[in-house]
């Protein structure tokens, strides 16, 4: 059974940094591309970065480009997000997601993990 | 920036009935489209992609339509347990991948 675990979500004041990780399993890790989304409350779903399997390819959105890094380790089947400088609109559950075969067909998702920017 | 609109926003049926849901893009997206459910508390879950090909384990009652820039997501009659809001995403033009603002199914 494919699953995926994010821990590091928690309350940040503004300016502030959080590193979100993504535990794998169920399936061979390294094989995948991979990606975190977000929803902030009551919201819609908001792609936010992808990498590539080998991390040889990543990708940010214009709005988080320069403030948040994306990166995977194989051998631990992980996904990070390093997330600097939040700001208030950072606010959100963010998800990984695992691509189904091909880019951006996100066909597991983890439970997600709650991010708080606010003083 | 391929922009995908949803509608209606909200669709009150009744179980049984049948559910259409519309996706617009702003540009053509090839059939490169997919759609996700998902319940409150809950993470997605990947229905449809490729405009018509149901993922592992979805149910034939659903079922997806389209290409170019227009795109149905049929359900051909209604669970309890399909009430929920359903989003349409592009991969046809990216970074970035691009989401539709949500169609929620309620009951009436």
């Amino acid at each position: 059974e494919v699953q995926l675990v994010e821990s590091g979500g928690g309350l940040v004041q503004p300016g502030g940094s959080l590193r979100l990780s993504c535990v794998a399993s169920g399936f061979t890790f390294s094989s995948y591309s991979m990606n975190w989304v977000r929803q902030a409350p009551g919201k819609g779903l908001e792609w936010v970065s992808y990498i590539s399997s080998s991390s040889s390819t990543i990708y940010y959105a214009d709005f988080v480009k320069g403030r948040f890094t994306i990166s995977r380790d194989n051998a631990k089947n992980s996904v990070s997000l390093q997330m600097n400088s939040l700001r208030d609109e950072d606010t959100a559950v963010y998800f990984c997601s695992r691509d189904y075969l091909v880019a951006g067909v996100f066909d597991s998702w983890g439970q997600g993990a709650l991010v708080t920017v606010s003083s | 920036e391929t922009v995908l609109t949803q509608s209606p926003a909200t669709l009150s049926l009744s179980p049984g009935e049948r559910a259409t849901l519309s996706c617009r893009a702003s540009q053509s997206v090839s059939n490169y489209l997919a759609w996700y459910q998902q319940k409150p508390g809950q993470a997605p879950r990947l229905l449809i992609y490729d405009a018509s090909n149901r993922a592992t384990g979805i149910p034939a009652r659903f079922s997806g339509s389209g290409s170019g820039t227009d795109f149905t997501l049929t359900i051909s009659s209604l669970e309890p347990e399909d009430f929920a809001v359903y989003y349409c995403q592009q991969r046809n033009s990216w970074p970035p991948f691009t989401f539709g603002p949500g169609t929620k199914v309620d009951i009436k």
